[in-house]
């Protein structure tokens, strides 16, 4: 098992640029996660997805879109790139009983200039 | 809706020597609890957690935390700390009405384990 993998591990965007964080699970866990990393605040939740088809938000969705086609794939899509956009990108998953351990992927670093 | 505060944002420690990093939370809900291990340039893994059962939870590389309810606190101990130690812990919360099994985390202590 590969568990959860995110591209691309770096990326530097200039203001307005688009782009999208992949995230792939081979556990097939029905619950999907996505979290930013500021330095000394933890991690926000920007959006979750209980299912294919179903998202939804989290404490910081602004300025992102996600989807869910498919179990094992949940992208996170940044339209209109900003400075405060500017953080670390992990991507997470979990089956919906039992412990309520998330598995988390590597993370993607994100730089908006 | 909860919150998580770590108290200290750094620790700084001798090897061999005791450790404590604080965690309280404030929830208007019953909470399972959490401790998150994020190594440099590596994604979090779970250290140890709190769902039920006895207070005391003893998880990987030696580490426990202690739930006190009326404290509201999930303090994590380890009695010896190594140099491979050193890493960023994260408390986290989740409450047990969550319907996605959403985590709320606190911002994170970063223990540096000296020589």
């Amino acid at each position: 098992n590969a568990g959860v993998t995110q591209t691309p591990k770096f990326r530097i965007l200039k203001i307005g640029q688009s782009m999208t964080l992949q995230c792939t699970q081979d556990m097939n866990h029905n619950y999907m996660y996505w979290y930013r990393q500021d330095p000394g605040m933890g991690l926000k939740l920007i959006y979750y997805s209980v299912g294919a088809g179903i998202t939804d938000k989290g404490e910081v969705p602004n300025g992102y879109n996600v989807s869910r086609s498919t179990t094992e794939d949940f992208p996170l899509r940044l339209e209109l790139a900003a400075p405060s956009q500017t953080s670390v990108y992990f991507c997470a998953s979990s089956f919906p009983r039992g412990d309520r351990k998330q598995y988390f992927g590597p993370g993607t670093r994100l730089t908006v200039t | 809706a909860q919150s998580v505060t770590q108290l200290d944002s750094q620790v700084p420690v001798f090897e061999e020597a005791p450790v404590e990093l604080r965690c309280n939370y404030s929830s208007s809900v019953s909470v399972y609890l959490f401790w998150y291990v994020q190594y440099p340039n590596q994604g979090l893994q779970l250290l140890l957690k709190y769902l039920s059962g006895s207070t005391l939870v003893k998880g990987i590389n030696g580490f426990e935390a202690e739930f006190n309810k009326s404290q509201t606190s999930f303090h994590l101990r380890k009695p010896s700390v190594h140099i491979s130690d050193t890493a960023e812990y994260f408390c986290a919360v989740s409450d047990l009405d969550n319907a996605g099994n959403m985590l709320t985390f606190g911002g994170g202590t970063r223990l540096m384990v000296k020589p």
